[in-house]
């Protein structure tokens, strides 16, 4: 079975500091991570996907499956970034079930 | 292309009452869910179908039903409303390959 951990169900953090949001997965085989993100009352939109190892409006996060975390980084948090974000993890193959986290609050106060 | 689209963005159900969710998508995707979001509990997958004509169960199934006859459409229904199903839905489709899922707006249910 997937399982996809994110602790903290709240964060906040000021205007400028460095923001990380935790994940951490449970799963067998080779899994595909992504993180989504949800603004006020909007739909999920994607923001990384673990495959492209790209960074995205400054965050950026790497897959390290020795700790099987997924963390997302941000060096500057910026109030826009206020959102709710999901880590996701999607099993290999042709297997397309999308596990989700709980979520976390970012909170980026002035 | 419209994406992901969902109808209706706001519901609200008697208990007893059934309805349909219309999901529809013009992105030829294989594969499409359905999710409901609850407050503290994240998403959690409802049903799923990866084909047409193909559906299965996911996380939370019961009290809802799915049907796919056509690649673009994937409508839930909920056969008899119960307050236990007021909640945030979400549809979301995707295709092979290494991408990332398309979700649609949502549809805010609530059953009084």
């Amino acid at each position: 079975a997937q399982r996809v951990t994110q602790p903290e169900k709240l964060l906040s953090v000021f205007k400028g500091a460095p923001v990380e949001l935790k994940c951490n997965y449970s799963y067998s085989g080779s899994p595909e991570l992504f993180w989504y993100v949800q603004y006020s009352r909007q739909r999920l939109q994607l923001l990384l996907r673990h495959i492209s190892r790209e960074s995205i409006k400054g965050f950026t996060a790497d897959l390290n499956k020795g700790e099987t975390s997924f963390h997302l980084k941000k060096p500057f948090a910026q109030e826009e970034d206020s959102a709710m974000y999901y880590c996701a993890l999607k099993a290999g193959g042709s297997n397309y079930k999308l596990t989700f986290g709980k979520g976390t609050l970012l909170t980026v106060n002035p | 292309n419209a994406g992901v689209t969902q109808t209706p963005k706001f519901q609200v159900l008697k208990t007893g009452q059934s309805m349909t969710l219309q999901c529809a998508q013009d992105m030829n995707h294989e594969y499409m869910s359905w999710y409901r979001q609850d407050p503290g509990m994240g998403l959690r997958l409802i049903h799923y179908s990866v084909g047409a004509g193909i559906t299965d169960q996911g996380e939370v199934p019961n009290g809802y039903n799915v049907s796919r006859s056509t690649t673009e459409d994937f409508p839930l229904r909920l056969l008899s409303a119960a307050p236990s199903q007021t909640s945030v839905y979400f549809c979301a489709s995707k295709t092979t390959g290494y991408n990332g899922y398309t979700f649609g707006s949502g549809t805010r249910l609530t059953v009084v």
